[in-house]
């Protein structure tokens, strides 16, 4: 049972194009969280989804930033016109069905956004 | 708001040497809280947790209690080794089930 796969594990984009970054949830996860985390800090949240929804998107900022998780396929983080800001580590969790705040969360391995 | 404050680091002890990492917490509430390990260039896992007052969550070694009269879950292991280096972060769920972290802990364990 593969964990959650993110990828690129690395990803370099000059300023003003766009960042697709993927996430792969546990097989039978439906439950998706995207945060970031800048260098040398702790990790914020972004964005929750479930299949199709989205559930909570208060930590996302207003322009740029867009997120999807489609019937079919891996959850999407999307950034357009990237900035030099933007360049952190972005983690997916996912999370079992029930959604119980008691089981805690799996995460990626993360994938690296360098500006430059 | 809820918040997660840890101690800053990085903290540097000698293999054996007994390790606390001091986390406390602001909630509405009663949150479950989380201790997870981030290895170099690796994803969080999850180190332990525990999901009400007095709950003692424990893993490899490490220990965590929930204080609710301090609001507090402390990480302690009695004998660190190297393989231990890490960054520590705790974490608290919040009523919308995100997790709510603090800033981490990078421990430096030398030979």
């Amino acid at each position: 049972n593969a964990g959650v796969m993110q990828n690129p594990r690395h990803l370099v984009r000059r300023r003003g194009q766009e960042a697709r970054l993927r996430c792969s949830p546990m097989k039978g996860h439906s439950h998706v969280y995207w945060y970031r985390q800048l260098p040398e800090e702790g990790l914020k949240f972004m964005v929750y989804l479930q299949k199709e929804n989205i559930i909570d998107e208060s930590g996302m900022p207003k322009e740029r930033f867009s997120a999807e998780f489609p019937k079919e396929g891996p959850s999407i983080l999307r950034i357009q016109q990237v900035v030099r800001g933007d360049s952190a580590a972005y983690f997916c969790a996912s999370q079992d069905p029930t959604g119980s705040a008691n089981y805690g969360y799996t995460f990626g391995s993360g994938t690296r956004l360098t500006v430059v | 708001g809820n918040s997660v404050t840890q101690m800053e680091g990085p903290v540097t002890l000698s293999e054996e040497a007994f390790l606390t990492i001091n986390c406390t917490y602001t909630a509405t509430g009663y949150p479950s809280l989380f201790w997870y390990v981030q290895y170099p260039g690796e994803g969080l896992q999850l180190l332990l947790k525990a999901t009400k007052a007095d709950d003692k969550g424990s893993n490899k070694g490490f220990e965590a209690t929930y204080r609710k009269e301090t609001t507090s879950f402390h990480l302690e292991k009695g004998s660190v080794q190297v393989s231990d280096s890490a960054v520590y972060f705790c974490a608290q769920h919040t009523g919308r089930r995100a997790l709510t972290f603090g800033s981490g802990t990078r421990l430096q364990v030398q030979p």
